[in-house]
């Protein structure tokens, strides 16, 4: 099988644009999570989304939302970017089929905001 | 909230020798999960190990190995006979129970694993 699959893995922008990126999970997967990875903050969990429902998210501001497909392929949008929203952003995927998966991380985006 | 802590930064290890990173964590539930987490500099973070807070026996993959101790919180990886491609960041994580209907994630801020030849 092949694994969890980001899009585009590096991005560059400029403060104040909106960026989306993509994140293709296993196949059969149906519970896709995001996380930001940042030198001072460590990694930090964004929101999760399940049967294209967001059944958790995390302490990050409204600029930051998601959404899942039919196909369980998620996108995430970051609206007004700032410096600070510079980070790897990670994506994990888990069959959910049962409360014991394990969740599959992808290679991540890197993003730049300049 | 849950937290988890690894107080050790910078960690390294003769190749072929063992080592030792630890972990902690602060919860009030009963059931939950752990793992570790290596992160090379490839950036792609993969499953270590895992180890389900119900099960009293620690969990062991090959050369990793962890001592789980739940009444005191403590969650440590062991890496024996240590080799050049186990150099890399390794994080600590938790998740809670089958409850909570969730596959939430809570890092700890990682180890850097350096290996020497």
């Amino acid at each position: 099988k092949a694994g969890v699959t980001q899009t585009p893995r590096y991005l560059i922008k400029t403060r104040g644009q909106q960026v989306t990126l993509s994140c293709s999970p296993i196949s059969g997967h149906r519970s896709v999570s995001w996380y930001q990875q940042t030198p001072g903050q460590g990694l930090q969990f964004l929101f999760e989304y399940f049967s294209e429902t967001q059944r958790n998210k995390g302490n990050f501001p409204g600029r930051f939302s998601g959404r899942q497909f039919s196909n369980s392929r998620s996108e995430m949008n970051v609206s007004t970017l700032e410096l600070g929203d510079s980070a790897l952003y990670l994506c994990a995927s888990s069959s959910a089929a049962t409360n014991t998966d394990t969740q599959y991380f992808g290679p991540g985006t890197r993003l730049t905001v300049l | 909230a849950q937290t988890v802590t690894q107080s050790q930064p910078e960690m390294s290890v003769q190749e072929a020798e063992t080592v030792t990173l630890s972990c902690t964590y602060d919860t009030s539930e009963s059931d939950y999960y752990l793992f570790w987490y290596k992160q090379p500099p490839s950036r792609q973070m993969i499953l270590v190990i895992r180890q389900e807070a119900y099960k009293q026996q620690n969990a062991t993959e090959n050369r990793f190995s962890v001592n789980f101790q739940k009444a005191a919180k403590s969650f440590s990886l062991k890496i024996s006979d240590s080799q050049l491609g186990d150099a890399a960041m390794y994080f600590c994580a938790y998740r809670s129970g089958p409850w909570a209907g969730s596959y939430q994630l809570t890092f700890g801020k990682g180890t850097k694993l350096s290996v020497i030849p």
